[in-house]
Formats: structure tokens, C-alpha cells, sequence
């Protein structure tokens, strides 16, 4: 069975630029999360999907964060414009359902450096 | 929301056994999640706790108690390759997992 898929997977860009990072979860999954970690951290949720709804969004800074779902199966993640202290892994990741009795599957992760 | 908590770094030696301890506070609790982080690499699940008790796969076992907002990771037989970032995470409701920092652990020869 396929994984969750991100890319890209490394991505370097100065600050004040935009940047896009492209998920598509595991086959089935009706829940699609993306995280932020940042180095010596564990993960912050970003925003959470069900389906191609929004479930939660409360951490994600709006002002220059975007994410959507349109289709309910694939993802993307944006930011414009970018600050130093974007820089981080954005973790995709999904489950077959929402709550937390469902295991979460994370993708390998999208690095970014804002410079 | 919820409040997680586990020390930042162990050590243990090639063969023993650690216990990584986590505490958590929640507004809500559907169970407790214990997560494997090598270097670069994503997480990967490791265990399930929703009922009070131990639960076993293999070297490892994680404990759960409820009324104590408290749960271990027990590593038995440690490989070098256990050298990880472990990630206690708790989930309520219809939200996404809450996780703690992460505990470093060292495995050392």
C-alpha cells in the first residue's frame, strides 16, 4: 500500500517569497492533516481536513497560510509571504476517519529553509 | 486544548531497558498515541493506549492511566538503532493529535 506522498521535498527560498508544498494521502483516507515541526520539536497542527472540509484550522496563521483540499483527496499547503521563522518540516499526513482512535499515517515530510 | 509533557533527552545502554514517561493534561481524551522520529525522517506509530493497562508489541510496551493523565513507553533489549526522537501524542475529540516535543534518546555501546 502506498504511503502518504509529499513534495517537494526539500525547498530553499528567501524570505517575503511564496512557496507550495503538494500532499496526497493514503488511498481511502477521509482525514488529511498538515503539521508544522520545527527542528527539536514535536508537531504542531496546522489545519485538518475531512473530506474536502476544513475540521480545524485555529493554528494556522491566516495571514499568510493557506490550505486546501478542493477534491477531498490530494492537498496543498501555501505560504506567501514567507518568514524566517517558517522555516521547518511540513508534515502531511492522514487517517481513515477523524478522532483520534484513528492511527495517524505521516508522508516524509516537505523541509523548508527560509533564508 | 491539551498539555503534554516528557523529558528532552535520555540515555541507555545497548541491551537495557528505558522507560520514557509522558503526562498530559486534556480538555478532552480519546487515547494516546506513542510515535517513533528517527533523524530527518517522518514519525511512525507505534502504539495505541485508550484503555487503562499495558499493552504489548515486541521489545515494546506503553502503559496508559487514565485517571492519572500519565503513560510510559518501556524500550526492552535495546538496538542501537532505538537511537530516536520518541513522540507522546494525545488526541480529543474529532481533533488531530496534540504531541509533546519529543524525547531524545541516546543508545550508547
Amino acid at each position: 500500500e502506498a504511503g502518504v506522498a509529499q513534495s517537494p521535498r526539500y525547498k530553499i527560498i528567501e524570505k517575503r517569497q511564496s512557496v507550495a508544498f503538494w500532499c496526497n494521502p493514503i488511498s481511502g483516507h477521509a482525514t488529511l492533516y498538515w503539521y508544522q515541526q520545527i527542528l527539536g520539536q514535536g508537531p504542531k497542527l496546522l489545519i485538518q481536513f475531512q473530506n474536502n472540509g476544513v475540521v480545524d484550522d485555529s493554528q494556522l496563521p491566516k495571514d499568510r497560510f493557506s490550505a486546501e483540499r478542493l477534491k477531498g483527496v490530494d492537498s496543498t499547503l501555501k505560504i506567501q509571504p514567507a518568514k524566517l521563522e517558517d522555516s521547518a518540516v511540513y508534515l502531511c499526513a492522514s487517517s481513515f476517519g477523524a478522532g483520534s482512535g484513528n492511527t495517524i499515517y505521516f508522508g516524509e515530510g516537505s523541509w523548508l529553509t527560509v533564508v | 486544548g491539551q498539555n503534554i509533557d516528557q523529558p528532552t533527552e535520555m540515555t541507555a545502554t545497548e541491551g537495557a531497558i528505558v522507560q520514557i514517561n509522558c503526562t498530559y493534561q486534556t480538555s478532552g481524551f480519546n487515547g494516546l498515541f506513542w510515535y517513533q522520529q528517527h533523524a530527518g525522517e517522518a514519525p511512525t506509530f507505534l502504539s495505541y493506549n485508550v484503555l487503562d493497562g499495558l499493552e504489548e508489541k515486541g521489545r515494546f510496551s506503553s502503559f496508559l492511566s487514565r485517571s492519572k493523565g500519565y503513560s510510559y513507553l518501556l524500550l526492552k533489549e535495546l538496538q542501537m538503532k532505538d537511537s530516536a526522537s520518541y513522540l507522546c501524542a494525545a488526541g480529543g475529540g474529532a481533533d488531530g493529535l496534540t504531541f509533546g516535543k519529543g524525547t531524545h534518546l541516546i543508545i550508547q555501546p
